[in-house]
Parts: structure tokens; C-alpha cells; sequence
């Protein structure tokens, strides 16, 4: 069964500093896809990035990246100079792509406050 | 501008009643979801469906039902609420076929609380 890993809680930086968010993965397939959300105090799930297990490069959206490492299982968000409204819940998700029914399956989420 | 609405963001229920969560979407979406979201738990699936009056048991299905009559419509169902169904309740919505990129529409969340 397919497993998502956040393993930090919660994390605090600067405001203009990097973040590393990490996340790994659990699957035996070979086709999937990995996403990262925010969510801020008010509920809604804004999505931040998307990469394709068969995609060659690391994507980038903006201030965010996202740093994939295959054989290591990890798909880690990059924030670049993080700012005050980057403070929010972080959720990483995946999803098989040779499924039926396409669905998500979510990380426990971080945490991150971003301090002046 | 696309949208997934859920018609209650607050709700306060006694033990026992029945309780409706409605979500809907303008988007012609043939699946929709429903999560719920615990503190140090992330979202779990509940239910999802693919059709009109079709569905499929998420990983945590036990205590709620769900109906979908219509394509824009679909309501997730706690027949008889009890406090362990406190907490915060995500609908999304996809077209059929892969999931990739920001193709995925989540509604505002439903917070639940049962007394």
C-alpha cells in the first residue's frame, strides 16, 4: 500500500531564509505522482507543486522546488526566501497513476512558522 | 472561476443525530472525495466516488455513508454522530483520467464538532 512520510511536525525560520520540508514515500509502483499543498489557518488546500515520477527534471513553481530524489524515495519542498505568509500547514501527497480510481494519500503534515 | 463548495463550515451536533455534509461543484467533475483531517493525522479518505450513484469505501469508512444522486452533489452522512467524529471535513473534486499538476479541487472544509 501506497505511504506518505512527513516526519517533522512542525518547523520554525526566518523570514528570508530557505526551508527544506521533508518528505518520503512508501510504493512498489512505478508510476506516480507527488504533490505539495499549503494550508493556511483558514482550511483552504492550496496546491504549491507537482512532480511526475518519470519527470527527468526537479519542478519548480516560483519560490518553491521540489527536490526529487527517486531512489531515496524523498520529495522534499524547497521554500526559497521564505516569507510572514508562508506560515501554514505543509502537506506532501501522492498518487498511484495505473489505478482505476485516481485518489491522494496524504502526509501527516508540518507545520511552519515563519518568524520577522 | 471553478468552485467546490461546502455548504457548512460550522457546525455543532448532539451525540446521536444525523448528521448532512454537502459539498458541490460547478466543474462537471465525474469524482468526488471526501477526507477528514485530525491533528497529527493528516487527511484520511472517508469515501470517494466516480459517477453519479456510484462509490467507493475510503481507508477509514466506518460510521459514515455517502450519496451521490446528482453529478455536481456529494453528501457524506453521519448517521448517528459521536464525539470521535469531531473534527474537520475536506470534499474535492477531478475530472477522470490522471491526477497530475492543480488538478484537484478541494472545498473551504466543514468543521464538525459533537457535543
Amino acid at each position: 500500500a501506497q505511504k506518505i512520510t512527513q516526519t517533522q511536525p512542525g518547523m520554525f525560520v526566518q523570514e528570508k531564509e530557505a526551508v527544506t520540508l521533508d518528505c518520503t514515500y512508501d510504493t512498489s509502483d512505478q508510476s506516480y505522482g507527488l504533490f505539495w499543498y499549503k494550508q493556511p489557518s483558514s482550511g483552504e488546500m492550496i496546491f504549491l507543486i507537482y512532480q511526475g515520477s518519470y519527470d527527468e527534471q526537479n519542478a519548480t513553481e516560483g519560490r518553491y522546488s521540489l527536490n526529487f530524489q527517486k531512489a531515496r524515495k524523498s520529495a522534499n519542498l524547497v521554500i526559497s526566501a521564505s516569507q510572514l505568509g508562508d506560515s501554514a500547514m505543509y502537506f506532501c501527497a501522492m498518487t498511484l497513476m495505473n489505478t482505476g480510481f485516481q485518489k491522494l494519500v496524504f502526509g501527516t503534515g508540518t507545520r511552519l512558522l515563519v518568524s520577522p | 472561476d471553478v468552485k467546490v463548495t461546502q455548504s457548512s463550515r460550522y457546525l455543532v451536533k448532539r451525540t446521536g443525530e444525523k448528521v448532512f455534509l454537502e459539498c458541490v461543484q460547478d466543474m462537471d467533475h465525474e469524482n468526488m472525495f471526501w477526507y477528514r483531517q485530525d491533528p497529527g493525522l493528516g487527511l484520511r479518505l472517508i469515501y470517494f466516488s466516480y459517477d453519479v450513484k456510484m462509490k467507493e469505501k475510503g481507508d477509514i469508512p466506518e460510521g459514515y455513508s455517502v450519496s451521490r444522486e446528482k453529478k455536481e452533489r456529494f453528501s457524506l452522512i453521519l448517521e448517528s454522530a459521536s464525539t470521535n467524529q469531531t473534527s474537520m471535513y475536506l470534499c474535492a473534486s477531478t475530472l477522470s483520467g490522471e491526477l497530475s499538476g492543480n488538478t484537484i479541487y478541494f472545498g473551504e472544509g466543514s468543521w464538525l464538532t459533537v457535543v
